[in-house]
């Protein structure tokens, strides 16, 4: 199993609609994590990082951290066009400063 | 969040010739930076990690003598791509931790001709 893994997408979503963005992790990965958005062309950006179990809200954005069944999901509520990207989701090993990034998930929200 | 800023933003160089990427932490000290690669349509890609006043450590299959980093500096790491050709064309992205979390600079589109 890879140590963080995403669905590639593209997950279409309707403008206004709740974006469900999905990764699971293995247990060689430590508790934090973090989820970034990357436009085409660009660098990613930090949207959300969660470090405790349970949900963490950030205007639009849910991080959701389940540790028992080693998933993390970002939630995106009243989806908007601009908010088509893809989204990585990354995490740091147990033994290293390295942040292993997923294969990252294309959303695309469409008016 | 902290600023990383990079560049240039976008360079096209001639094969055989060296291009050199600047990146600088804006508003803290980094006495780690990291640099990615990118092709397009694939996930970032690790190549080192650069450390303050001391070599830097690569990751495996990256060729250390044509891809040098310095990090002189708690704000400055550079990478130079040497002797650069077609297949080093990629956006190098390079990143640096605060507060435990990883923030990306802009990103330098490198197009080798």
């Amino acid at each position: 199993q890879k140590e963080v893994e995403q669905n590639s997408g593209p997950l279409s979503v309707p403008e206004g609609a709740i974006a469900s963005l999905n990764c699971t992790y293995s247990d060689r990965v430590s508790q934090s994590f973090f989820w970034y958005r990357q436009y085409s062309g660009k660098s990613p950006e930090l949207i959300m990082s969660i470090y405790s179990n349970g949900d963490k809200e950030d205007g639009r954005f849910t991080a959701q951290l389940n540790k028992a069944s080693q998933y993390v999901s970002l939630l995106i509520r009243d989806s908007q066009p601009s908010d088509s990207a893809t989204y990585l989701c990354a995490a740091y090993p147990g033994d290293t400063d390295k942040l292993i990034f997923g294969t990252g998930t294309r959303l695309q929200v469409f008016p | 969040g902290a600023v990383v800023s990079q560049h240039p933003s976008r360079v096209i160089c001639k094969s055989g010739t060296s291009v050199k990427i600047e990146c600088r932490s804006l508003d803290f000290q980094a006495t780690t930076m990291f640099w990615y690669r990118q092709f397009p349509k694939q996930s970032l890609m690790l190549m080192a990690t650069s450390n303050e006043g001391s070599k830097a450590t690569y990751e495996q299959g990256v060729e250390k003598d044509k891809f040098l980093i310095n990090h002189a500096s708690l704000t400055l790491s550079t990478l130079t791509v040497t002797s650069a050709h077609p297949e080093d064309s990629s956006f190098y992205i390079c990143s640096a931790r605060y507060t435990g979390e990883l923030f990306f600079g802009e990103g330098s589109r490198l197009t080798v001709l």
